[in-house]
């Protein structure tokens, strides 16, 4: 079982949309969960850490549900600069895995006028 | 940006040649990282070098044979590829071992075997 599972998409929204991508874990101790954005041939960047209590970043949502291993990211009111791979990424917490980044196959986003 | 940089930025290789690619960081970082990014695949993890020790080799084959000289500078010795191993190798830096999640990555070698 591959540790981190994202749909690979791809989603087309028009600019405006509310898109939200999932993501799911299979290690239920890993503590530390991120979203990184990859844009077409460019190297990933760090988008924004995913908390327990969710956090904010303007249009940018991002969840936590520990219970069901999975984290959730939600971009409201899209832009054309939104178009990019979204990475989800977890760091493992134990043993070989400890303090290793695991990364998705990433979720292709294409926003159109 | 300049934080992290990669040469070449494009490297087509036969199967026998023998070339390095050169990773650089300007941002007093103390970790290094070599992934590997195929087409339709998660980033792979390869080697992660902290205070220029390396403490991870991801079962990488051997004709991938990296080496950090310095905190600043991390090369990947390529020597007999195979086609297989055409795809983006992408080198990272972070603060140290256990920062990692803020990782800056560069650019990016993509490399094509013939």
């Amino acid at each position: 079982r591959k540790e981190v599972e994202q749909d690979p998409g791809p989603f087309n929204v028009p600019e405006g949309a509310t898109v939200a991508f999932n993501c799911t874990y299979s290690n239920s101790a890993s503590q530390s969960f991120f979203w990184y954005r990859q844009d077409c041939r460019k190297e990933p960047k760090l988008l924004m850490s995913v908390y327990s209590s969710g956090n904010e970043d303007g249009r940018f949502t991002a969840q936590l549900n520990r219970a069901s291993q999975y984290i959730s990211l939600l971009i409201r009111d899209s832009k054309l600069s939104d178009s990019a791979t979204y990475l989800c990424v977890v760091i493992g917490d134990r043993g070989s895995t400890l303090g290793r980044l695991y990364f998705g196959r990433g979720t292709q986003l294409t926003v159109w006028p | 940006e300049t934080g992290v940089t990669q040469t070449p930025r494009h490297l087509v290789m036969g199967m026998t040649n023998k070339k390095s690619l050169k990773c650089e960081q300007h941002l007093g970082h103390n970790a290094m990282y070599w992934y590997k990014q195929s087409a339709k695949k998660p980033l792979e993890l390869m080697f992660v070098y902290n205070f220029k020790e390396q403490t991870e080799n991801n079962s990488v084959p051997s004709r991938f044979s990296p080496e950090c000289p310095n905190s600043s500078h991390l090369f990947l010795h390529l020597h007999t590829l195979q086609p297989e191993d055409s795809a983006l190798y992408l080198c990272a830096s972070s603060q140290d071992r256990t920062l990692q999640e803020t990782q800056y990555f560069g650019p990016g070698t993509r490399l094509l075997v013939l």
